[in-house]
């Protein structure tokens, strides 16, 4: 069984600075992956980042990235530089790969002001 | 290469009738998964579909039922609707052997 905690309904921003959302997660799983996607207006979920939980190193992908922690079960999205664009509802996800499906957190909505 | 579609994109039906929605995932892509989402709640599993068999299914009654065809295409059914499955119907899709999932940008479904 999986569950993800995300203990940030909403969270503001300003132009240009940084923020970090919040995630933490319990899986019976030994192998299994993290993942953030973003779900803007229009509603489609798109990935953002993912992580192997058997690689230390945290993913990058531009301007976002993640710090996995993974004795602590925790999984944060630091977005820098940010734009009006990643103004959404961010989900953490995880999925075990013995388990199939994707376990979603209950989102944080973004806000970012000019 | 075209991503996960959906459709109807919007479906109104009247409740006690049945909806059918369906899902294209991205080609060689062999799982499907559908996920609701209604307002204010966050996203549910409903069923994940894999080589054309049902592998697991979400805590939801018999009456969401789905199935997978051979060319790894999908359909929701969705019988004897209530009002409270008005949501937005997400499927995505996942290559054999790949851990990332790709989702489409789902169906709304009205019931009135």
């Amino acid at each position: 069984a999986q569950t993800v905690t995300q203990s940030q309904p909403e969270m503001s921003v300003q132009e240009a600075e940084t923020v970090t959302l919040s995630c933490t997660y319990d899986t019976s799983e030994s192998d299994y992956y993290l993942f953030w996607y973003k779900q803007p207006p229009s509603r489609q979920m798109i990935l953002v980042i993912r992580q192997e939980a058997y690689k230390q190193q945290n993913a990058t992908e531009n301007r976002f990235s993640v710090n996995f922690q993974k004795a602590a079960k925790s999984f944060s999205l630091k977005i820098s530089d940010s734009q009006l664009g990643d103004a959404a509802m961010y989900f953490c996800a995880c999925r075990g790969t013995s388990y199939g499906k994707l376990t979603f957190g209950q989102g944080t909505i973004l806000t970012v002001h000019p | 290469e075209a991503g996960v579609t959906q459709s109807p994109t919007h479906l109104i039906k009247t409740r006690g009738q049945q909806a059918t929605l369906r899902c294209s995932p991205i080609s060689g892509h062999t799982s499907v998964y559908w996920y609701q989402q209604a307002l204010g709640l966050g996203l549910q599993f409903l069923l994940w579909y894999d080589e054309g068999e049902e592998r697991n299914r979400g805590n939801f009654p018999p009456r969401f039922s789905g199935r997978q065809f051979p060319n790894y295409s999908s359909e929701l059914n969705v019988n004897a609707l209530e009002l409270e499955d008005s949501a937005l119907y997400l499927c995505a899709s996942r290559s054999r052997g790949r851990n990332t999932i790709y989702f489409g940008e789902g169906s709304w479904l009205t019931v009135v």
